[in-house]
């Protein structure tokens, strides 16, 4: 399984900040896999941010701290899975990654440094 | 949320040494420890699940052990490309996943 992450390294603070994560060797609607986001920055290291997987129907979770910010969707079409993160402001700046695991970080991308800054 | 602390913050050593690395889960985790590997400009790589398993292709000097609260990272011989950062993250209690701040393995 390979995860390439696309989108722009900079985005003007109370924007959106939008990553799309394409799958290879395994399916986005695959009823085995979950599809994660963490982020990751010097001032608060590694955090999840959220999951998507497919069961009966699609399910998603969000971490608490972005919950209201947050929204990851599916193309199946396109087998990718993306990350909108509205209203960011400066302390959004991290690295971000998108990872394939349940309960942990099997597969990861390689991660996008995205700077909020005007 | 389940809080995991990390220790040292910085731990030097010599090629060849043995190093032992902490992480404490502020509640039990049972088993439900991962401990993943950091090279720059790199992802987190897994290094060992189940608090004492193995990933796929991770060399045999990386080992875990503990349970509870209380988790190891052993690197039985070090060698130098193991001079990086390690982070522990439970998923026990998720999501979410959480991760320890980090060790980082510096040659002394």
């Amino acid at each position: 399984v390979q995860l390439q992450q696309s989108g722009p390294g900079l985005v003007k603070p109370s924007q959106t900040l939008s990553l799309t994560c394409a799958i290879s060797g395994d399916t986005v609607s695959s009823n085995s896999a979950v599809w994660n986001w963490i982020r990751q920055s010097p001032s608060r290291g590694l955090e999840w941010l959220g999951r998507t997987y497919q069961r009966s129907r699609w399910f998603n979770d969000y971490a608490v701290f972005v919950k209201s910010r947050i929204i990851i969707n599916t193309d199946t079409s396109k087998n990718q899975f993306s990350l909108q993160l509205n209203s960011v402001t400066p302390e959004d700046t991290a690295v971000y990654y998108c990872a394939r695991g349940d309960r942990t970080g099997e597969t990861w991308g390689q991660g996008t440094l995205v700077i909020v800054s005007s | 949320e389940i809080v995991m602390t990390q220790s040292p913050a910085t731990l030097s050593a010599s090629p060849g040494e043995r190093a032992t690395l902490s992480c404490r889960a502020s509640q039990s985790v049972s088993s439900d420890l991962a401990w993943y590997q950091q090279k720059p400009g790199q992802a987190p790589r897994l290094l060992i699940y189940g608090a004492s398993t193995r990933a796929t292709g991770i060399p045999a000097r990386f080992s875990g052990s503990g349970s509870g609260t209380e988790f190891t990272l052993t690197i039985s011989s070090l060698q130098s490309e193991d001079f990086v950062i390690y982070y522990c993250q439970q998923y026990n209690n998720w999501p979410p996943w959480t991760f320890g701040q980090g060790t980082k393995v510096e040659i002394k």
